[in-house]
């Protein structure tokens, strides 16, 4: 069974700073979907990034940066400029390639300070 | 274009009764999932549907239950409710496998 892990219950960062969130993840599977999410105090779960394993290149979306280690299965988050709105749990997230089963790590609770 | 649904927002229920919660998807989209999340557990799949049919189940007994219809709407079936489903129940939708999954707000259910 794939499992994902996110090793880091809470982090801070400063207003403008850099922030790297952690995830790792445990899969026999060659293709799959690696995913982001934000969850605001507002409960709404929003998809910050996707990543497809079958792709190389690292995913970018504006400010967000994934660091994919297919080998290492490791997936980790980084947010540049942080600003106060990305204050927010963060979720790692998997599938598979042929099934919509979406596996979540334990979260990260993201404080961004002014 | 519209988002993800859920219906309602907040439920109270007693132990021993049943409720149902409504999902409408984004137009379009054929797939819906169902997840329960709880503070100590976090985010567990339960169940999700693609065009009627549910196509993967999670590890829950048989008192959650879900269905689908044309439209892709979407209801998910709670019996003989115990404490310890007091969760905020999330809903999906997506165009199919793979697919970011879109998230509504939630319906928050407390069991008396």
């Amino acid at each position: 069974a794939q499992t994902v892990t996110q090793s880091q219950p809470e982090m801070s960062v400063q207003e403008a700073e850099t922030v790297t969130l952690s995830c790792t993840y445990d899969t026999s599977e060659n293709n799959y979907y690696l995913f982001w999410y934000k969850q605001p105090p507002s409960r709404q779960m929003i998809l910050v990034i996707r990543q497809e394993a079958y792709k190389q290149q690292n995913a970018t979306e504006n400010r967000f940066s994934v660091n994919f280690q297919k080998a290492a299965k490791s997936f980790s988050l980084k947010i540049s400029d942080s600003q106060l709105g990305d204050t927010a749990m963060y979720f790692c997230a998997f599938t598979s390639y042929n099934n919509n089963d979406m596996r979540f790590g334990a979260g990260t609770r993201l404080t961004v300070k002014p | 274009k519209a988002g993800v649904t859920q219906t309602p927002r907040y439920l109270i229920k007693t132990r021993g009764q049943q409720v149902t919660l409504s999902c409408s998807p984004i137009s379009g989209h054929r797939s819906v999932s169902w997840y329960q999340q709880t503070p100590g557990q976090g985010l567990q799949f339960l169940f999700e549907y693609f065009s009627e049919t549910q196509r993967n189940k999670g590890n829950f007994p048989g008192r959650f239950s879900g269905r689908q219809f044309s439209n892709s709407r979407s209801e998910m079936n709670v019996s003989t409710l115990e404490l310890g489903d007091s969760a905020l129940y999330l809903c999906a939708s997506s165009l199919g496998n793979g697919q970011p999954q879109h998230f509504g707000d939630g319906t928050r259910l407390s069991i008396l």
